[in-house]
C-alpha cells in the first residue's frame, strides 16, 4: 500500500464546474499538506500549504484537512480552461517523523471551454 | 514567493556527452535540495537529496557515478549527467527547501540524448 494515494484521472469538467481533487494517506504521521499544481514541461508550482486539520481558502482555492479521516482535497470554484493541469498532493511527516516529503501520483485535470 | 530557478531549460546533445544542470534559490538560503526524474505523464521520481557541503543520498536504484551532484552553497547544486545515452533522456527537475518548508521547484530541464 502506498503512503499517498491519488487518483491520476484523468478528471475532465466544463467551465465554471467546481473541482474537487482528493488524495488519502495510511501515515498518521503526516503533519503538513501541500497542494502543488503542474502545467505540461513545467516544474510543480506550490498552490496551497497547511498544517495539521482544517480549511485553507485562496482565491478560488480551498484546501481541507481531515486527520481523522486520513484525507485531504482541493476545490477549484468557478474552474477556467487555464486551470487545465496535473495536481499533485504531498505530504510531510514533521518533527517526529522527519521531513521527507511524500507526493500522490498526479491527477490531470482538464477544464473544457 | 520563493524562486527557484533552473538552467538550461532544453537541452540535446550527443550520446556520450556529459550535461550539468544548474539549480538556484534566488531569494532564500536552501538547506536541501532535491532532483526529480519525470517521464511523461508520470509522477515525480526522487533521485536524490543533497545538503550543502555534504555527500547526496542517492535514492535505491540511482547510479552515484551516473548521475554527479555537487551542492557547494546554501544557493546553488547542479546535477551532471555523466557519459549520456538516449535512455538517459527525460525530464529532470530540481526542488529547494529552507528548514521544514514546503519544497519549491525549478521548471525543469528537457534532457534528450541523440
Amino acid at each position: 500500500q502506498k503512503e499517498v494515494e491519488q487518483d491520476p484521472g484523468p478528471l475532465s469538467v466544463p467551465e465554471g464546474a467546481i473541482v474537487s481533487l482528493n488524495c488519502t494517506y495510511s501515515n498518521s504521521a503526516f503533519q503538513y499538506f501541500m497542494w502543488y499544481r503542474q502545467y505540461s514541461r513545467k516544474g510543480p508550482e506550490l498552490l496551497m500549504y497547511t498544517y495539521s486539520s482544517g480549511n485553507k481558502e485562496d482565491g478560488r482555492f480551498t484546501a481541507q484537512v481531515d486527520k481523522s479521516s486520513k484525507y485531504i482535497s482541493l476545490f477549484i470554484r468557478d474552474s477556467q480552461p487555464s486551470d487545465s493541469a496535473t495536481y499533485l498532493c504531498a505530504m510531510i511527516p514533521g518533527n517526529t517523523g522527519g521531513f521527507k516529503t511524500i507526493f500522490g501520483a498526479g491527477t490531470r485535470l482538464f477544464v473544457k471551454a | 514567493g520563493a524562486v527557484v530557478s533552473q538552467h538550461p531549460s532544453w537541452v540535446i546533445c550527443k550520446s556520450g556527452t556529459s550535461v550539468k544542470i544548474e539549480c538556484r534559490s534566488l531569494d532564500f538560503q536552501a538547506t536541501t535540495m532535491f532532483w526529480y526524474r519525470q517521464f511523461p505523464k508520470q509522477s515525480l521520481m526522487l533521485m536524490a537529496t543533497s545538503n550543502e557541503g555534504s555527500k547526496a543520498t542517492y535514492e535505491q536504484g540511482v547510479e552515484k557515478d551516473k548521475f554527479l551532484i555537487n551542492h557547494a552553497s546554501l544557493t546553488l547544486s547542479t546535477l551532471t549527467v555523466t557519459s549520456a545515452h538516449p535512455e538517459d533522456s527525460s525530464f529532470y527537475i530540481c526542488s529547494a527547501v529552507e528548514g521544514n518548508q514546503p519544497q519549491h521547484f525549478g521548471d525543469g530541464t528537457r534532457l534528450s540524448i541523440l
